[in-house]
């Protein structure tokens, strides 16, 4: 079936630099997105979110790009900290208002000192 | 108040046990979910309670069940597991279903022996 997924199992960056984390999607009826992140022996933690009327949006020190016309979302996050050290996962809501919320592959984000 | 409270933490149970999982939430969801996740692999859906009502269920087996006593409620019912449904099980709630963050749980880490 349809899914979601990702173009890097793994990402390595410097403290300091910028990450880029990127996700494609397949299923041309989603229209809202959100980046979750997930360390280690916890649940996903909301980052940001994203519906399909807009093509980028900004919070502290992350944004969100989209571009439906390739079907592909990313995730630039600004002066990678270690505590940014963590699964990053993209998910898609494919179900309208039924809350069908399908997650991608993720992206393991480690961050040298 | 912004909590998804899922117990218990851990849970080992024997394939001929019956057990329950909880979770719950004071924010005033009205939508609340239960995921599965395999080491190193996404969130997988397995059902959706919106307005206490069932409005999705993932093809999940029947030795899962579901049941929502409340709106702050939510409860999964085990009975005759394998050992590959061993798993982390995420509980999540969002303020409806479809176009609003969901808050995650921490999870229920469950072994099937």
């Amino acid at each position: 079936g349809e899914s979601v997924g990702l173009h890097l199992p793994t990402l390595s960056v410097q403290e300091g630099d910028n990450s880029i984390i990127n996700c494609a999607y397949s299923n041309s009826a989603s229209d809202y997105f959100i980046w979750y992140k997930q360390e280690s022996g916890k649940g996903p933690q909301f980052i940001i979110d994203i519906r399909s009327n807009m093509d980028k949006r900004q919070g502290q020190r992350v944004t969100v790009l989209l571009n439906k016309t390739v079907k592909h979302l990313s995730l630039q996050i600004a002066a990678t900290q270690p505590g940014d050290s963590a699964v990053y996962f993209c998910a898609e809501n494919a179900g309208g208002s039924q809350g069908n919320l399908i997650f991608g592959k993720g992206t393991k984000l480690s961050v040298k000192p | 108040d912004t909590e998804v409270t899922q117990t218990p933490k851990h849970l080992v149970m024997g394939m001929t046990n019956k057990k329950s999982l909880k979770c719950e939430q004071h924010m005033g969801h009205r939508a609340m979910y239960w995921y599965k996740q395999k080491a190193k692999k996404p969130p997988e859906l397995m059902f959706v309670y919106s307005y206490e009502k069932l409005s999705i269920n993932e093809s999940v087996p029947s030795r899962f069940s579901p049941e929502c006593p409340n709106s702050s409620l939510l409860n999964l019912h085990l009975h005759a597991l394998q050992p590959e449904d061993s798993a982390l099980y995420l509980c999540a709630s969002s303020q409806e279903s479809g176009y609003t963050e969901a808050f995650f749980g921490q999870g229920t880490r469950l072994t099937v022996v």
